[in-house]
């Protein structure tokens, strides 16, 4: 499996600012996705990350809320805006082939906000 | 869409003892079920999965077990050690054309004494 990274770690955010959230594969990687896990709770998918086109949003998410990039195959970002404390959570970026469904996760960027 | 149970929310077991994770899936056209391990402050980590084509994979002292007429799939750990704590996810795949897709269960919490 391919090595990921998300920066930043953890970050505590003051409401109505916004936070971008990095995530790099080690190697180019077919699928990236984004998913939320609030506190004490389970996945769920936020979004496909394509490149070189829009992101694909799951129901409950919204481009305007969290806007998503992926400029090439070893990189894609999240942007959080306009931050409530209910955004407080667990932000995790994956890798898959698509082919097989097989998934890794990166290690979560916590977000507070306050 | 795909929904996914799990039970139970938490598990306590002593050091040695076995423990099983149950999950049901409502999506007949999945075919891919992974489970997660995730300690705390850590991303989830890939333990093991299983296709619709198999019914069992084991792995050292994990297994996996599938019932696609019941839908319904469970994790077995066996002689198990207190590193072993943490938060298991199951998760199913979307199926059909929906490559990348998972939803997962609502998470386990296993305590392992020693």
């Amino acid at each position: 499996s391919a090595v990921i990274s998300q920066k930043p770690s953890r970050d505590i955010c003051q409401r109505g600012t916004s936070l971008t959230i990095q995530c790099q594969v080690d190697s180019q990687v077919t699928m990236m996705f984004w998913y939320r896990q609030q506190p004490g709770q389970s996945l769920t998918l936020i979004a496909t990350a394509n490149q070189g086109s829009e992101a694909t949003y799951e129901s409950g998410f919204v481009i305007d809320k969290f806007p998503i990039s992926r400029p090439n195959l070893t990189f894609s970002t999240l942007t959080v805006s306009n931050m409530s404390p209910e955004d407080s959570s667990i932000y995790l970026c994956s890798e898959g082939t698509g082919a097989t469904d097989t998934q890794y996760f990166g290690p979560g960027t916590r977000l507070t906000v306050l | 869409g795909e929904n996914v149970e799990q039970h139970p929310s938490t598990l306590s077991v002593q050091e040695g003892d076995s423990a099983v994770i149950k999950c049901t899936y409502s999506d007949s056209a999945s075919n891919y079920f992974p489970w997660y391990k995730q300690e705390l402050g850590k991303g989830p980590q890939l333990i093991i999965d299983i296709r619709s084509n198999v019914g069992e994979k084991k792995d050292q002292r994990i297994a996996v077990t599938l019932n696609k007429t019941a839908k319904h799939f469970s994790l077995h750990i066996t002689e198990t050690q207190p590193e072993d704590s943490a938060v298991y996810f199951c998760a199913a795949n979307a199926g059909g054309t929906s490559y990348g897709k998972l939803t997962f269960g609502q998470g386990t919490i296993l305590t392992v004494h020693p």
